[in-house]
C-alpha cells in the first residue's frame, strides 16, 4: 500500500516569493492534515480537513497561507509570500477517519528554506 | 489547554543498554497517548499507542503505560540497538473533538556501537 506522498522533498525560495506543496493521501482516508514543524521541535497542526471541507483552520497564518483540497483527495498548501519565519519542514497526514485513537499517517515531509 | 512535555536530549546510549523517555501530559479527561518515532531522512509513524488509563501499549520491542495516577506514558526499552537511533514524540488527540494531535518537543535518541 502507498503511504502518503508530498512533493517536492525540499524547496529553497527568496522572501516574497510564492510557494505550493502537494500531499497525496493514503487511498481512502478521508482526513488529511498539515503541520508545520519547526527545527527541534515537534510538528503543529495548520489545518484540517475532512473530505473536501476544511474543519479547523484555526492555526492557518490566512494572511499569506491558503489550502485546498478539492475532490476530497489531493491537497495543496500554499505560501504568499514567504518570509524568513516560514523556512520549516510541512507535514501531510492522512487518516481513514478522525477519531480521537485513529491513527495519522505522515508523508515524509517537504523541507522549506526561504533566504 | 492540552500539552505534553518530554525530557530533553539528546540522549546517547550504548547498544544494549536500557532506554527511557520521559514523557508526561495535561489534559481533560483521559485521552488516547501515542508515541511517534521519526528515523533520519523518513516522515513519522506510529511506534505505539494506549487508548485509555493502564493500557499498555506494545511494539518492535518498546513498551508505555498510561499512567492516569503521574498522567505519564513513559517509553521504555531494555535493550536498543543502533537501528533505533531517530527522534521520538509522545503526543495526544487535542483541540476541537480531539482531531489533530499536539506533540512534545521530540527525543533525539542515539545508540553508539
Amino acid at each position: 500500500e502507498a503511504g502518503v506522498v508530498q512533493s517536492p522533498r525540499y524547496k529553497i525560495i527568496e522572501k516574497k516569493q510564492p510557494v505550493a506543496f502537494w500531499c497525496n493521501p493514503i487511498s481512502g482516508h478521508n482526513t488529511l492534515y498539515w503541520y508545520r514543524q519547526n527545527l527541534g521541535q515537534g510538528p503543529e497542526l495548520l489545518i484540517r480537513y475532512e473530505n473536501e471541507e476544511a474543519v479547523d483552520d484555526s492555526q492557518l497564518p490566512k494572511d499569506r497561507f491558503s489550502a485546498e483540497r478539492l475532490k476530497g483527495v489531493d491537497s495543496t498548501l500554499k505560501i504568499q509570500p514567504a518570509e524568513l519565519g516560514d523556512s520549516a519542514v510541512y507535514l501531510c497526514a492522512s487518516s481513514f477517519q478522525a477519531g480521537a485513537t485513529d491513527t495519522q499517517y505522515f508523508g515524509p515531509g517537504t523541507r522549506l528554506t526561504v533566504l | 489547554g492540552d500539552s505534553v512535555t518530554q525530557m530533553e536530549g539528546p540522549v546517547t546510549l550504548s547498544e544494549e543498554a536500557f532506554l527511557t523517555i520521559n514523557c508526561t501530559y495535561t489534559a481533560t479527561g483521559y485521552p488516547s497517548l501515542f508515541w511517534y518515532v521519526q528515523y533520519p531522512g523518513e516522515g513519522l509513524q506510529l511506534l505505539l499507542k494506549a487508548t485509555k488509563a493502564d493500557d499498555k501499549g506494545s511494539n518492535k520491542g518498546f513498551e508505555a503505560t498510561y499512567r492516569k495516577e503521574t498522567t505519564s506514558f513513559h517509553l521504555e526499552k531494555g535493550s536498543v540497538q543502533v537501528s533505533d537511533s531517530a527522534v521520538y514524540f509522545c503526543a495526544l488527540p487535542s483541540g476541537g473533538g480531539r482531531r489533530a494531535l499536539t506533540f512534545g518537543s521530540g527525543t533525539r535518541l542515539q545508540v553508539q556501537p
